[in-house]
């Protein structure tokens, strides 16, 4: 069975500086990866995703992470935050096969709070 | 579209009674999913589906039980409320593509409280 660890429950970061939230999986098989982003008293909406290919993958609004095979590591990261910023980020993985409903694993995820 | 939408948004009930939690979808997806999201924690799948008249238990369903009589419903039922079950509860769809990856949409949850 795969899990998923965030590293860090809370980022606090000023605004424009540079942020990266770290997120670990493990899996004996391979895998799809994602994250997802939930702004207060809202559903998750997704970031970004790896599915296979070039290991730097590019979300929404600015972020991107890299997929690290030999870490086992999905870092998501942004040059340079905004207040808009503020909210929830969940790292979650799916098995990368065939056949039966794509279950999601998440994170605890890691609130990233934006300081002026 | 309206995308997956959930009803209530909020809702508080006494120990033992029930209710249902609505979800629909108005993508003519496939697949759909029932979370449960705790403070602190990560989402945990309860129930899911493949297709109408398919369903199947996910990480956590003892205390609830689903139907899937459409493409488009999804409804998430407790029979006997706990206050084990106080939870932000999410509903979510996907296209369902075998072999390939599969984005999940999310509702914007409905907040449980059992007192």
């Amino acid at each position: 069975a795969q899990s998923v660890t965030q590293l860090d429950s809370q980022v606090p970061v000023f605004e424009e500086a540079p942020v990266e939230l770290r997120c670990n999986y493990s899996s004996s098989v391979s895998v799809y990866l994602f994250w997802y982003v939930q702004y207060p008293n809202q559903g998750l909406q997704l970031l970004l995703k790896y599915l296979s290919g070039s290991t730097l993958v590019k979300g929404i609004n600015g972020f991107e992470a890299e997929f690290n095979k030999s870490q086992t590591s999905f870092h998501l990261r942004k040059p340079s935050v905004h207040i808009s910023d503020t909210a929830e980020y969940f790292c979650a993985v799916s098995l990368g096969s065939s056949g039966s409903a794509r279950q999601l694993t998440f994170g605890s995820g890691t609130q990233l709070t934006v300081l002026p | 579209n309206a995308g997956v939408t959930q009803t209530p948004k909020f809702r508080i009930l006494k120990i033992g009674q029930s209710m249902t939690l609505q979800c629909t979808q108005d993508m003519n997806h496939n697949y759909m999913y029932w979370y449960r999201q705790d403070p602190g924690m990560g989402l945990k799948l309860i129930y899911y589906s493949v297709g109408a008249g398919i369903t199947d238990k996910g990480e956590v369903p003892n205390g609830y039980n689903v139907s899937r009589s459409t493409t488009e419903d999804f409804p998430l039922r407790l029979e006997l409320a706990a206050p084990s079950q106080t939870s932000v509860y999410f509903c979510a769809s996907s296209l369902g593509l075998a072999g390939r990856s599969d984005t999940q949409y999310f509702g914007p949850g409905t907040r449980l409280t059992v007192l």
